[in-house]
């Protein structure tokens, strides 16, 4: 089974500053998608970013971006810029690539709490 | 277009008592999953459908707990006799497909049984 490790529960950043959030996994699976979701407060899960496991080239949209290390199962997100609506709790996840029962479902991490300081 | 809706949002129970959650996917989603997620922790996986089968129950945790989306929209996550430990946020998140990449999350409904 894999498992999704977030070992930062809360971290704090100054507004428009850059902040990583880490993210480790465990996997025998050679393809697979990491993502990184966040909640706000409101509790709605919206994704920010994804990455494929095939892909070398680390996956960026905007102030977000990711430095994934396959070999070391290393999946962690920066934010650029950081503005006070980053503020949310961030949810590392796991999908495999395959097929069949027990292929679909994301595995989550435990999450971080980013607060921004104005 | 509209999004994930779930209903309640809140729901209190009394021990032992039956509760009912409903999921309106995103129209035109085949894929529709249930999640679990506890107070500071992560969502933990609980059911999926294609349409209206229900292709994985694994995350299910006991079998006080039953889903059904019978006609492959509307979903409903029934918990019978509810104990404390049931008390959590549900997720309902849609795609269009098994194989899409992006899973659309509902507001969630909170459960707390008392």
């Amino acid at each position: 089974a894999q498992t999704v490790t977030q070992s930062q529960p809360e971290m704090s950043v100054q507004e428009a500053e850059t902040v990583t959030l880490s993210c480790t996994y465990d996997t025998s699976e050679s393809d697979y998608y990491l993502f990184w979701y966040k909640q706000p407060p409101s509790r709605q899960m919206i994704l920010v970013i994804r990455q494929e496991a095939y892909k070398q080239q680390n996956a960026t949209e905007n102030r977000f971006s990711v430095n994934f290390q396959k070999a070391a199962k290393s999946f962690s997100l920066k934010i650029s810029d950081s503005q006070l609506g980053d503020a949310a709790m961030y949810f590392c996840a796991y999908r495999s690539a395959s097929s069949g029962a027990g292929s679909y479902q994301l595995t989550f991490g435990k999450g971080t709490k980013l607060s921004v300081i104005p | 277009g509209a999004g994930v809706s779930q209903s309640p949002r809140y729901k209190v129970a009394k021990r032992g008592q039956d509760v009912a959650l409903r999921c309106d996917p995103i129209s035109g989603h085949v894929s529709l999953f249930w999640y679990q997620q506890a107070l500071g922790q992560g969502p933990e996986f609980l059911t999926y459908f294609q349409n209206e089968a229900q292709l994985d129950k694994s995350g299910l945790p006991s079998d006080r707990f039953f889903a059904e989306r019978p006609e492959g929209s509307v979903s409903t996550l029934k918990i019978q006799r509810t104990q404390q430990e049931d008390s959590a946020v549900y997720l309902c998140a849609s795609s269009y497909g098994l194989l899409s990449y992006e899973q659309y999350f509902g507001p969630g409904t909170r459960l707390t049984v008392t």
